[in-house]
């Protein structure tokens, strides 16, 4: 069964809210995540590293105001995307390393911003 | 920048074997190839991993030479369901922390 989990997995919203994903391990503790994004016929593209308890890093050209990211427990992390425009429309995907197996996947949050 | 190497597209009939080549000529001794596949709108799934041995289970085998330069996979009955993109990643299997960066991919297509 899935390991990971991510809320929700579609997600339509108007240009300028806030949408909040959350990714979820789920039987495990993940001190580490990361979020990817991926656009249509593209590989994934890793944003930043969600660090329990600490800032997260973000990769060159993430904007970090743009794309909160929140580690709040050993089990959950969250990605904002504040004031969303249409060129943030993607599919949104999380992972976290899972003992003995190394990284598992979410499963995606389609976004997309009218 | 990702460390593999891999053909963009390969095609391949119901029932046959696919094996899916990628080059890693860069590896580092202490890293592991790992092979994750993507069925379309939906996250990467695990299939292996290997250091310098074989490796079989019950989705694939993994084959990888022995100067580790590169490394096969290899779907032994291939369906339907195996279209999909297949991404070879190398990484330190015992580092938690390290952040798994994503090439191209081959776009394996099953033909019926």
């Amino acid at each position: 069964g899935a390991v990971v989990s991510q809320h929700p997995s579609r997600v339509i919203c108007k240009s300028g809210t806030s949408v909040k994903i959350e990714c979820r391990s789920l039987d495990f503790q993940a001190t580490t995540m990361f979020w990817y994004r991926q656009f249509p016929k593209q590989s994934l593209m890793l944003m930043a590293t969600s660090n329990e308890g600490s800032k997260a890093t973000y990769e060159q050209g993430v904007e970090k105001d743009k794309f909160l990211i929140n580690h709040a427990s050993l089990t959950l992390s969250t990605l904002t995307v504040t004031s969303a425009h249409p060129e943030d429309s993607s599919f949104y995907i999380c992972s976290a390393y899972r003992p003995g197996l190394g990284p598992s996947f979410g499963p995606g949050t389609r976004l997309t911003v009218l | 920048d990702a460390k593999t190497t891999q053909p963009p597209s390969m095609d391949c009939a119901e029932g046959r074997a696919a094996n899916l080549p990628c080059n890693h000529s860069t590896i580092s001794g202490n890293e592991y190839v790992y092979w994750y596949r993507q069925i379309h709108s939906q996250g990467p799934q695990y299939i292996i991993h290997g250091l310098k041995n074989n490796e079989t289970n019950e989705m694939a085998s993994l084959i990888i030479t022995e100067d580790r330069k590169s490394s096969t996979l290899i779907l032994p009955h291939a369906t339907l369901r195996d279209t999909a993109v297949y991404y070879c990643i190398v990484r330190p299997s015992t580092n938690r922390d390290d952040k798994i960066i994503f090439g191209k991919g081959t776009r394996l297509h099953i033909l019926p």
